[in-house]
């Protein structure tokens, strides 16, 4: 029930194109759901995050949706670029942080073709 | 502002030694988290410090142990060191439980 699913495994999108990364969840007690993008040789960077009182979430071309019957939320990277290829990852943490932990999906590898 | 710094970027240790990793949180972030990230297995969360106290910990063994300083560094301490330890360890820092984790660049630590 702590098991944050993602998918999928690895992901190529043409230069322009919109690139999209879903998670599943069980545990109904997640109340932050954060995405990060991990380059290379570098730590994971807070991309976007969400709570579950709204649906969509939009930061320049990063979108998360959010639908939390489904308990299912997913990274739309709209107008993908090169500098975009990068191995994404979403996590979710209980409610107010009350155990400090994030909760990992298995990652994303993102390639974004010229 | 300076991010989350770790140090060692690296880290060559034998099967039965002992490793020290540190960090130094964000300026002002009281809260300080270790992750491993190890290939093929994710980031699975370690401990959690705050205000110098362990908050939380995740299922590893107790030879994986910590603290954090007055100033709120946090070192990782792993003991009885296992080829399976080899990983990515990952410090990041809140300003509180409540607020988003900042990650360093972490310490690779390899065991031969």
């Amino acid at each position: 029930q702590q098991q944050v699913k993602q998918s999928p495994q690895s992901l190529i999108v043409q230069k322009g194109g919109i690139s999209i990364i879903n998670c599943a969840y069980e545990n109904t007690a997640f109340d932050y759901f954060p995405w990060y993008q991990q380059f290379p040789g570098k730590g994971p960077a807070l991309l976007i995050a969400i709570r579950p009182d709204v649906s969509e979430k939009k930061e320049g071309r990063f979108t998360i949706s959010f639908n939390k019957s489904a308990k299912q939320f997913s990274l739309h990277i709209m107008d993908s670029q090169p500098g975009d290829s990068a191995t994404y990852f979403c996590a979710a943490r209980t409610r107010s942080g009350n155990t400090g932990k994030l909760i990992f999906g298995q990652g994303t590898t993102l390639q974004v073709k010229p | 502002e300076a991010g989350v710094t770790q140090s060692p970027t690296h880290l060559i240790k034998t099967r039965g030694q002992q490793a020290t990793l540190r960090c130094s949180p964000i300026s002002g972030h009281t809260s300080v988290y270790w992750y491993q990230q190890a290939l093929g297995l994710g980031l699975q969360f370690l401990l959690w410090y705050d205000e110098g106290e362990e908050r939380n910990r995740g299922n590893f063994p107790p030879r994986f142990s910590g603290r954090q300083f007055p100033n709120y560094s946090s070192e990782l301490n792993v003991n009885a060191l296992e080829l399976e330890d080899s990983a990515l360890y990952l410090c990041a820092s809140s300003q509180d439980h409540n607020q988003p984790q900042h990650f360093g660049d972490g310490t690779r630590l390899s065991i031969l």
